[in-house]
């Protein structure tokens, strides 16, 4: 079956530093990918959508300049958070899209396995 | 836009016994899909069940099975038997039909099991 594997999954990091998370498709070809960011006992919410080779589409809200996304290949996304500070701390998701459309068998939407970014 | 309403923040079962979890949606759109997820305390999410907003007949997986009321936008899981390994946060979300599309998560039912 499809398998996403994100790293790192827990970082530290100081305060005033950037941090990149990375997201890969391991056995398809991932053409979307999402990040989504969770605070404790709370729900997903999606930052930003990156499709292969263009720019990624930010949610309302979500700093660009501060969370950069970058999806340069059809198994690699990375989001970078850019001079991170304690309120960036957070949970993120990536999740990736096979593509082929709705009813191509096993067509789905594979989610890694998160990241516990801490920013002391 | 689309919402998915959880109205349940917690939930318990007794081990056997049966429980469903509620979720309502709002969507202007005719094809669609809708999820539930597991999000047990690895947070690693997991797709327990899905259904076609285009087929009537309601999904089931295993002890997991669905109340897909597309008239009422409602959208119910029921988990049969339960087992102690089924508690965690379960997620209902949308997608509208398109390969690519995004998912809308509700807010989530923490969902204990109690001996």
């Amino acid at each position: 079956g499809a398998v996403v594997s994100q790293h790192p999954s827990r970082v530290i990091c100081k305060s005033g530093t950037s941090v990149k998370i990375e997201c890969r498709s391991l056995d398809f070809q991932a053409t979307t990918m999402f990040w989504y960011r969770q605070f404790p006992k709370q729900s997903l919410m999606l930052m930003a959508t990156s499709n292969e080779g263009s720019k990624a589409t930010y949610e309302q809200g979500v700093e660009k300049d501060k969370f950069l996304i970058n999806h340069a290949s059809l198994t690699l996304s990375t989001l970078t958070v850019t001079s991170a500070h304690p309120e960036d701390s957070s949970f993120y998701i990536c999740s990736a899209h096979k593509g082929g459309g709705d009813r191509v068998p096993n067509y789905g939407y594979t989610f890694g396995s998160g990241t516990r970014l801490t920013v002391v | 836009a689309q919402t998915v309403t959880q109205s349940q923040p917690e939930m318990s079962v007794q081990e056997a016994e049966t429980v469903t979890l509620s979720c309502t949606y709002d969507t202007s759109e005719s094809d669609y899909y809708l999820f539930w997820y597991k999000q047990p305390p690895s947070r690693q999410m997991i797709l327990v069940i899905r259904q076609e907003a285009y087929k009537q007949q309601n999904a089931t997986e295993n002890r997991f099975s669905v109340n897909f009321q597309k008239a009422a936008k409602s959208f119910s899981l029921k988990i049969s038997d339960s087992q102690l390994g089924d508690a965690a946060m379960y997620f209902c979300a949308y997608r509208k039909s398109g390969g690519g599309n995004k998912l809308t998560f509700g807010t989530g039912t923490q969902l204990k099991v109690e001996l």
